[in-house]
Parts: structure tokens; C-alpha cells; sequence
């Protein structure tokens, strides 16, 4: 059975740093290319992060680019998001989510871990 | 970037009836040398992570009722619940896929009437 736990979450101070880290397991983790979606209260989904399943290859969205950083271990498993200077409009659900096998849509979800950015 | 617009932003069916929701992206998500579409479509009830229900815009994922089905090409798609059962309340989103940075529509809430 296919899992991805994620953690790392919590609430933190203006222009702080917090890193958000993604368990899987049930499938070959680095056959696979990752992604961070994150979700503000209330509000619809936003594809933040991607990363290849060899990290070759990288991509942000705009809002979080030059402040976030997505990586990976292949061996531990794991994907991670470094997330720095952290603004009030990060606040949301971070999900991190599978690629399929066969293209770009997430087959998989893990169940968020939350961001709080407040003073 | 390619937007995702869905309309309505929310809709109230009787239960059995039929439900349907639209998707339009700002440019084609269909790639044309091997026709598919790079459209999905996602459920996410309170408290839950989205699911995939639907992908290459027609696709069903498996274990996902065939009350869902999905329809579409180019820049408009379509995702309908023949009738629709009280385990269908939730927000619908769609996906496109086809280029990075991926993008999701506003999403669509279904209630019951």
C-alpha cells in the first residue's frame, strides 16, 4: 500500500525557516518524480514544487521561488522542503504527492502537514 | 502559464440526479503526437486529501464509480456524476498536466438539494 507521511509542519515567525519532510513507502520511491501542493484555509490547491525522480530536474512556482527549496533522498526514502523567509500567504496544508507511472497527474496524496506564518 | 477556469463555483443536485462540471484551461492540454489529453480531475472531501478520480481528461482511476465520467478535449472538459449519492459532497478540482508548472482549476463544491 502506497504511503506518504509528511511532517515538519508547525507554526513559525515571519521571514523564519522551516523544513517540511515526506515519507513514502509501498512503491520504488526513485522511480518516481514528487511534488509539494499546498492548500491556504478555505482556499483551492496550488502546485508548489517539483522534482524528478533523479533530481535532475526542478521547478517552483513563482511565489515560492528563490525561498523554497525542494530535495530528495532516494535512499532514506524521502522527499523534503526546505522553506525560508516564510511570508503570512504561506500559511496553508502542504501535501506532498506522487506522480504516476504513466504522467503528470498524482495518483497518490499524503494527508498534510500544516504551516502556520504568524507573529 | 496555462489557468484552469471550472464553472460553476459550487452547484446542489437532488440526490440521483445529474451533476456536471466544467473545465476550460487558457491553452490546449492536448498533445497531439499521441493525442491525449493532459486534463485530471480530483476529489476532495472535508478533511481529506484530493483524490484522483479521472485522468487523460476520460480515464477512470480504478476503484472510482463508473457514476463518474469525464469528457473533453483541447480546451474544454467536462467531469459528470450521472446520479449523484450523498458520498459525493466534496470539491471538485481539475489538473492540467501537460505543461510545468502544472496548474489546478478554483475547484467546483457539490452539495445535495
Amino acid at each position: 500500500e502506497v504511503q506518504l507521511v509528511e511532517s515538519g509542519g508547525g507554526l513559525v515567525q515571519p521571514g523564519r525557516s522551516l523544513r517540511l519532510s515526506c515519507a513514502a513507502s509501498g512503491f520504488t520511491f526513485d522511480d518516481y518524480a514528487m511534488h509539494w501542493v499546498r492548500q491556504a484555509p478555505g482556499k483551492g490547491l496550488e502546485w508548489v514544487s517539483y522534482i524528478s525522480w533523479n533530481s535532475d530536474n526542478i521547478d517552483y512556482a513563482d511565489s515560492v521561488k528563490g525561498r523554497f527549496t525542494i530535495s530528495r533522498d532516494n535512499a532514506k526514502d524521502s522527499l523534503y522542503l526546505q522553506m525560508n523567509s516564510l511570508r503570512a500567504e504561506d500559511t496553508a496544508l502542504y501535501y506532498c504527492a506522487k506522480t504516476s507511472a504513466g504522467g503528470g497527474y498524482f495518483d497518490y496524496w499524503g494527508q498534510g502537514t500544516r504551516v502556520t506564518v504568524s507573529s | 502559464d496555462i489557468v484552469m477556469t471550472q464553472s460553476p463555483d459550487s452547484l446542489a443536485v437532488s440526490l440521483g440526479e445529474r451533476a456536471t462540471i466544467n473545465c476550460k484551461s487558457s491553452q490546449s492540454v492536448l498533445y497531439s503526437s499521441n493525442n491525449k489529453n493532459y486534463l485530471a480531475w480530483y476529489q476532495q472531501k472535508p478533511g481529506q486529501p484530493p483524490k484522483l478520480l479521472i485522468y487523460w481528461a476520460s480515464t477512470r482511476e480504478s476503484g472510482v464509480p463508473d457514476r463518474f465520467s469525464g469528457s473533453g478535449s483541447g480546451t474544454d472538459f467536462t467531469l459528470t456524476i450521472s446520479s449523484l449519492q450523498a458520498e459525493d459532497v466534496a470539491v471538485y478540482y481539475c489538473h492540467q498536466y501537460y505543461i510545468t508548472p502544472g496548474a489546478f482549476g478554483p475547484g467546483t463544491k457539490v452539495d445535495i438539494k
